[in-house]
């Protein structure tokens, strides 16, 4: 089964700062990636997705996220930060089988 | 309805009662999946099935039992209720397994007491 390991557990910062999290994953071989969000109270939603092609894939809201292959890495990033953004964030990979395995989450705070 | 539909939103149950959560999907989708949400362990997958009449084992299945009768339901139940399964049940469905997105309904938050 596929390992997933998100860095940070929680990052708190202020509006309009950067924002980047990591995701690292144990498979060597073709891996579908996926960044989900949750905001509170709510249940997960795509954030943004790599199957194959271009390695910098842009998402909904702003973020974005690169494969870095030789990493095993599928960082999410946002230039600037806005108040809403503050939720919780799910990588997951799929290495071809039927299930995504997620990471353990990064809790985002965003302070107005 | 439109997506993934779960029933109960919430529910506090008492040890050692069945239980079943409901899941129903309207997109025709051929797989769907159950998933538990704990603090510091993000989603752990418990049962899942890639088409209707089949099933499968997730990461975590000992203790939960599913069925797969058609491709819009997929209960999930609990046949003897503990407290380790306090937590907060996910439901997702994708077109395929794997490299199609999953959609996940708005959750059943459970407490075994």
């Amino acid at each position: 089964a596929q390992s997933v390991s998100q860095h940070n557990h929680h990052v708190i910062l202020s509006e309009a700062a950067s924002l980047e999290l990591g995701c690292n994953y144990s498979y060597g071989g073709t891996v579908n990636l996926f960044w989900y969000v949750q905001y509170p109270g709510q249940h997960l939603q795509l954030l943004l997705k790599y199957f194959s092609g271009d390695p910098l894939v842009k998402g909904i809201k702003g973020f974005e996220a690169e494969f870095i292959k030789s990493k095993f890495s599928f960082n999410l990033r946002k230039p600037s930060v806005q108040w809403s953004d503050t939720a919780e964030y799910f990588c997951a990979v799929n290495d071809g089988d039927y299930k995504l395995s997620f990471g353990a989450g990064t809790t985002v705070t965003v302070r107005a | 309805i439109a997506g993934i539909t779960q029933a109960p939103t919430s529910q506090i149950l008492a040890a050692g009662r069945r239980m079943t959560l409901r899941c129903t999907q309207d997109m025709r989708h051929n797989a769907m999946y159950w998933y538990r949400q704990d603090l510091g362990l993000g989603l752990r997958l418990i049962h899942y099935s890639n088409t209707a009449g089949t099933t499968g084992k997730g990461e975590v299945p000992d203790g939960y039992s599913v069925s797969r009768a058609n491709t819009d339901d997929f209960p999930l139940t609990l046949a003897s209720a503990v407290p380790s399964q306090t937590s907060v049940y996910f439901c997702a469905s994708s077109l395929q397994g794997g490299s199609t997105e999953a959609f996940f309904g708005q959750g059943t938050r459970l407490t075994v007491v």
